[in-house]
């Protein structure tokens, strides 16, 4: 139990154009998701966290209006990198609290994002 | 505000050699720690969590961890590794009431057959 997916696992867009990358909760409810970002050879750094049906709270130096979090339901929450530049381009992780099991983060297995 | 610190960014060890990940954080109140392992190509896996009790963890595949609240410490241990061990470690540690991780900045091992 406890699994988390990510759609797409890759994607490669143009500069300027906006990509939406899903995660969900396959098994559980998630009460709380939450979206990580990994540059390449260093750690995840915490984006934003979201819970279903709210507003999500992003980190300090997270633009929220570059990166839109939606939280429809407790089993999806969407990530969109809107106007994507070079610099987007990344490795974007999501995880999910189990309702339940507190404290304990489900990961899914990334979303790599290449922006030409 | 927390930060975790892996003190080894690159390991290298034999097979049988014994293995210890250093991880200390900073944050005065209540934590919980985590220790998660990336395999090349594949998402985080949960090896091992501290919530409160014994301060000696032990996880899946032969994994440890001992909590040492004085030292502010969660160091992982295994006595024998093995070349399947190879992968990247990540400490992650949440403070009392929160359910954000903040993550240290990750070990490579790797383990010469």
């Amino acid at each position: 139990g406890a699994v988390v997916s990510q759609h797409p696992s890759w994607v490669i867009c143009k500069s300027g154009t906006s990509v939406k990358i899903e995660c969900r909760s396959l098994d559980f409810q998630a009460t709380t998701m939450f979206w990580y970002r990994q540059f390449p050879k260093q750690s995840l750094m915490l984006m934003a966290t979201s819970n279903e049906g709210s507003k999500a709270t992003y980190e300090q130096g997270v633009e929220k209006d570059k990166f839109l979090i939606n939280h429809a339901s407790l089993t999806l929450s969407t990530l969109t990198v809107t106007s994507a530049h070079p610099e987007d381009s990344s490795f974007y992780i999501c995880s999910a609290n189990r309702a339940g099991v507190n404290n304990e983060q489900f990961f899914g297995p990334g979303t790599r994002l290449t922006v030409l | 505000a927390q930060s975790v610190s892996q003190h080894n960014h690159h390991v290298i060890l034999s097979e049988a050699a014994s293995l210890e990940l250093g991880c200390n954080y900073s944050y005065g109140g209540t934590v919980n720690l985590f220790w998660y392992v990336q395999y090349p190509g594949q998402h985080l896996q949960l090896l091992l969590k501290y919530f409160s009790g014994d301060p000696l963890v032990k996880g899946i595949k032969g994994f440890e961890a001992e909590f040492i609240k004085s030292k502010f410490s969660f160091n992982l241990r295994k006595p024998s590794v093995q070349w399947s061990d190879t992968a990247e470690y990540f400490c992650a540690v949440n403070g009392f009431g929160g359910n954000k991780l903040v993550f240290g900045a990750g070990t490579i091992l790797r383990v010469k057959s």
